[in-house]
Formats: structure tokens, sequence, C-alpha cells
């Protein structure tokens, strides 16, 4: 079985902070790991995904997530917070074996402070 | 080329009526997702189609909900008859046939979402 689990559900950080969002997930088999983020009135939309090959996954505006298989953690950060970047993200997870259904933390709610 | 398109954007029914929610995939995309969020918790995989067929429908809470994509086109989710408790965010997705030549996933790619409120 797979779980994902976010550490706090709302993250509050200066603007041009480090935004570190924290992610562990649990698995049987080699998964892949994705960070999702909706921004407000929108759909989920690819931050970036791990698919077994190299750990430091960069994604998009800025984002960097490093699988660690020994601590199962897979935590999403970005040097510099941006305004822009307020929105909610998820951690996620799907079996290496299948590419069928997604398993969704509970999600993060980033909010940035001027 | 367009994105996942639900409709409605919106929905407030009453308990016990019925409720049809639409996702049109993106075009080529054999895969067809749909998953939920309810209010405060996180988001659950609810079924899973390849064409018009069911491939896993495990996440699906019990038979108040039908799912159906005939033609392996769209996809509607009936919700009859409604309960307070299915009240949410109902998000579909798809994804391309097979696994990539890449790294051996496709990406399933979401739609705006349907937000459900039943009063």
């Amino acid at each position: 079985a797979q779980s994902v689990t976010q550490l706090g559900s709302h993250v509050s950080v200066s603007e041009g902070a480090l935004v570190l969002l924290r992610c562990n997930y649990s698995s049987s088999v080699p998964p892949y790991l994705f960070w999702y983020v909706q921004y407000p009135n929108q759909g989920l939309q690819l931050l970036l995904k791990y698919t077994s090959a190299a750990t430091l996954v960069k994604g998009i505006n800025g984002f960097e997530a490093e699988f660690k298989k020994s601590e199962t953690s897979f935590h999403l950060t970005k040097p510099s917070a941006h305004m822009s970047d307020a929105a909610e993200y998820f951690c996620a997870v799907t079996p290496y074996s299948s590419a069928s259904k997604i398993i969704f933390g509970s999600g993060t709610r980033l909010s940035i402070r001027p | 080329e367009a994105g996942v398109t639900q409709f409605p954007s919106h929905s407030v029914i009453e308990k016990g009526q019925t409720v049809t929610l639409r996702c049109d995939p993106i075009s080529g995309h054999d895969n067809l997702y749909w998953y939920r969020r309810v209010m405060g918790k996180e988001i659950k995989f609810l079924l899973h189609f390849v064409k018009e067929s069911k491939q896993d429908e495990s996440g699906m809470p019990n038979n108040r909900f039908l799912a159906e994509r005939t033609g392996g086109t769209y996809s509607t989710l009936k919700v009859q008859p409604a309960e307070l408790e299915d009240s949410g965010v109902y998000f579909c997705a798809s994804s391309q046939p097979g696994w990539s030549s890449g790294s051996g996933y496709n990406e399933q790619f979401f739609g705006p979402g349907t937000r459900l409120t039943v009063l």
C-alpha cells in the first residue's frame, strides 16, 4: 500500500525567503513521486516529478525536490519565494508498476507575506 | 491544444437530487480518471477508464455514483441521489495510452474541477 504525508497544512513565508514544504511517502514498490500545485480557481498543475532517474528534480517556477530513499522523503524547496507562489501544493505518489491512480497528500497551503 | 475541460464549474443541489458531471479529456487520451476532494481532506481517486472500459473503480464510494464513458471520449459522473457528504470538488484527469518512451510514465493532466455543493 502507498501513502503520502504532508507536514503542515499551512505554511507562511516572507517574500524572498526559502520555501520548504515537507512530504514523506510510504511505498512497498519503487514509486513515482510528484508535486502538484493548485492556484486559486484553477486546476491541478504538475510542478515536478521523480521517475527513478536523478534524485534531485527541477520543476517549473524555480521549484525543486530531492528524493531521499533512506528518509522516504520528497521535500519541495524554492530558494526565494515570490508572491505568485501563493497556492496549495500537493505531494503525490503512484506505484512504479502501474500508470493508474495517483495517491495524494492532504495538501499544504502556502502563503507569502510581503 | 485544449486541456481537460469539466462542466459545470459549480453545482448547487438539494439533498436527494441528481447531478451529472461531465469531463472532456484531451483528444487522443485513452486514460481518463475521476478524483474528488471532500472539504479539508485529501484528493482521492474514484475510478479509471481505459477507453470505454472501467480499469479500476476501487475508489467509488457507493452505488449512488455511476460513471460512464460511452464511445471512449467524454465521461460523465452521475450522483443519484446526492447526499450532504458528496459535497466537494470533483476532478477529472486524462493521460496518453501506454507508457512514455522516456520516463515510463505518462503524465495525468487535470481539469479545473467541478465544485459540488449539496444542501
